[in-house]
């Protein structure tokens, strides 16, 4: 079985400051991670994804996530926030097996202060 | 290009009505799925689809039905709707290649069961 833990149901930073936002995840073999970013009233945009190739992945809009197998994580992170990153960003493993669902995190809703 | 489309945008049920959720995709993908989503939740899986005329349970499939006639066409149903079921709903799709397993999302239904 695979799940995902969003260690943060809330981040708030500054704009100009840092972005980290925590992923944990479990599974029974070697996963595909994903982030998705979805702003206020609109549907689900895919940032960046981890496919068992370089373990630093980088993303759409500055954003990177590093997948660490001795962790169990894949935090994403952003050097420098901008008022358009506020948004929830959700955290999804799924297996490599092309029919397995995907399984996604709670969520972690992203403000971004003036 | 359209995508994934969903019809309707937005529903508003009285409780014991039925209704039918429409999801289209043009990428040829043979795989589709149905999620709902609530506050602090996450996406949660109803019911997939691996091929033409194939469903599957999801994680929280009671209350609804699925069919999947054909490849480009997803359809959920609710029987006879309950307000635990107003939700915002998103439909996706992936193609078939194991290596590949990136799911593109609809805009979403909002529903609300009165």
């Amino acid at each position: 079985a695979q799940s995902v833990t969003q260690l943060d149901s809330h981040v708030s930073v500054s704009e100009g400051t840092p972005v980290l936002l925590r992923c944990n995840y479990s599974s029974s073999y070697s996963p595909s991670l994903f982030w998705y970013v979805q702003h206020p009233n609109k549907g689900l945009q895919l940032l960046l994804k981890y496919t068992s190739a370089a373990t630093l992945v980088k993303g759409i809009n500055g954003f990177e996530a590093e997948f660490k197998k001795s962790e169990t994580s894949f935090h994403l992170t952003k050097p420098s926030a901008h008022m358009s990153d506020a948004a929830e960003y959700f955290c999804v493993v799924s297996g490599l097996s092309g029919n397995t669902p995907l399984v996604f995190g709670k969520g972690t809703r992203l403000s971004v202060i003036a | 290009n359209a995508g994934v489309t969903q019809t309707p945008k937005f529903r508003v049920l009285k409780t014991g009505q039925s209704m039918t959720l429409l999801c289209a995709q043009d990428m040829n993908h043979e795989y589709m799925y149905w999620y709902r989503q609530d506050p602090g939740m996450g996406l949660r899986l109803i019911h997939y689809s691996v091929g033409e005329g194939t469903t599957a349970k999801g994680e929280v499939p009671d209350g609804y039905n699925v069919s999947r006639l054909k490849k480009q066409n997803f359809l959920l149903g609710l029987e006879s709707a309950a307000p635990s079921q107003t939700s915002v709903y998103f439909c996706a799709s992936k193609e078939m290649r194991i290596s590949y397993n990136e799911q593109f999302f609809g805009p979403g239904t909002r529903l609300t069961v009165l």
